[in-house]
């Protein structure tokens, strides 16, 4: 089975513009959860996301948001951004909802913020 | 913060020795995982234990889990230079958020 995978895995933006990010989950997955990861404050959850609905929200700002389509390919979207939110975002799917299975990460995209 | 927190943060130690990190968090779980990460790539899944589990193992790895003290541990036996790489403990509550530690950097001396 493929694994996990996330596009782009680089990207540089400006602040003020927005950003969408990728995310592709194992075959068979329906939950695809984000986590932001930086050296100062660690893995973060930002949201999961289960049968095209948001289960679960982390405490960042409505700036960041997310959705799943049908297939269970999920985008999050950053808009405004700031120098704070350069970072590497972290895509991780799961069988199903529910946080009793095991969750498997893509290799991250790395947004850099100037 | 429900965040857990590992110890120690850095670890050294010479290839074939035993390698113990620890991990403590704060409130209820439903269960604990731990997971590794190669320098600046996405996490690995190593292991899961449930709220009503003690000890599991898988390989080279036993975790322990004391609900009681809100504790765990992750023993790698017989490390190998493969095994440098940062380690997280994920507790997962009973809302089924996931929440992760800052981490336990290894770096194992060939």
């Amino acid at each position: 089975k493929a694994g996990v995978t996330q596009t782009p895995r680089y990207l540089i933006k400006t602040r003020g513009q927005q950003v969408t990010l990728s995310c592709s989950p194992i075959s068979g997955h329906r939950s695809v959860s984000w986590y932001q990861q930086t050296p100062g404050q660690g893995l973060q959850f930002l949201f999961e996301y289960f049968s095209e609905t948001q289960r679960n929200k982390g405490n960042f700002p409505g700036r960041f948001s997310g959705r799943q389509f049908s297939n269970s390919r999920s985008e999050m979207n950053v808009s405004t951004l700031e120098l704070g939110d350069s970072a590497l975002y972290l895509c991780a799917s799961s069988l199903t909802s529910g946080g009793v299975y095991e969750q498997y990460f893509g290799p991250g995209t790395r947004l850099t913020v100037t | 913060s429900q965040q857990g927190e590992e110890d120690p943060q850095a670890l050294s130690i010479q290839e074939g020795e035993n390698a113990t990190m620890n991990c403590s968090y704060k409130t209820s779980i439903n269960n604990l995982q731990w997971y590794r990460q190669n320098s600046g790539r996405g996490l690995v899944h190593l292991i899961l234990i449930r709220s009503n589990e003690r000890e599991k193992h898988s390989g080279r790895l036993r975790v322990t889990l004391d609900t009681s003290k809100k504790s765990s541990s992750l023993l790698i036996t017989a490390s190998r230079a493969a095994d440098t790489a940062s380690y997280f403990c994920a507790t997962v509550d009973n809302f089924n958020k996931f929440y992760f530690g800052s981490g336990t950097k290894l770096n194992v001396k060939p």
